[in-house]
């Protein structure tokens, strides 16, 4: 089955305390992407990745890094998370192309920072 | 810079067609107008996308202005299932950048 998984998918941290969400997908596509969202305020994107070794900044990169070192894992990093990354995030992935192309969505991860 | 905007809320009978504007009135000539939605806090879910001309799928149709800076989004035979929260989105020209905006909460009323 055509999927993007991330986990964990619920996560409670303390401040400073590094952690990493991965994110994976199974489609061969080179686009990956990270989003936050937070009440009222729609998603964000953070990160996204147009290739392996090939990343670029979002709206909101503050506090966050991200690598691709491989085609199908594109994992979020936070060195040192603070209360105001407590978010909702997902991970998606696309095809690159020139028309349109469809982004699919992981189902989320939750991250309480303390 | 690229935005959307759209309306917070709406209602919908069921069975009834539910239209969803959106205005894009920054996009530039080449990008793409795309369409989402997001069932409670699931990962949001393709719809259907546009250039200029209308496109119709088995979800939904879009229209989008002749000047491109707005477009809607109809489902035709709403359902309960259809409440949602739907995002209307844009690129920032020239990057792989997604502006998703604060989307419409629609609700489906028996």
């Amino acid at each position: 089955e055509a999927q993007v998984t991330q986990n964990p998918r619920y996560l409670i941290t303390v401040t400073g305390k590094k952690l990493t969400v991965t994110c994976s997908q199974n489609m061969n596509h080179e686009y990956m992407s990270w989003y936050r969202q937070d009440p009222g305020l729609g998603l964000r994107q953070i990160y996204y990745s147009m290739n392996v070794e090939v990343t670029d900044k979002g709206d909101v990169p503050e506090g966050y890094k991200v690598s691709r070192k491989e085609k199908r894992n594109f994992p979020l990093i936070l060195e040192s998370p603070s209360p105001n990354q407590t978010s909702l995030y997902f991970c998606a992935s696309s095809l690159i192309g020139l028309a349109g192309v469809e982004q699919f969505f992981g189902p989320g991860t939750r991250l309480t920072v303390l | 810079d690229a935005k959307t905007t759209q309306p917070p809320s709406m209602d919908c009978a069921e069975g009834r067609a539910a239209n969803l504007p959106c205005n894009h009135s920054t996009i530039s000539g080449n990008e793409y107008v795309y369409w989402y939605r997001q069932i409670h806090s699931q990962g949001p879910q393709y719809i259907i996308h546009g250039l200029k001309n209308n496109e119709t799928n088995e979800m939904a149709s879009l229209i989008i202005t002749e000047d491109r800076k707005s477009s809607t989004l109809i489902l035709p035979h709403a359902t309960l299932r259809d409440t949602a929260v739907y995002y209307c989105i844009v690129r920032v020209p020239g990057t792989y950048k997604y502006i998703f905006g604060t989307g419409t909460r629609l609700k489906v009323l028996a």
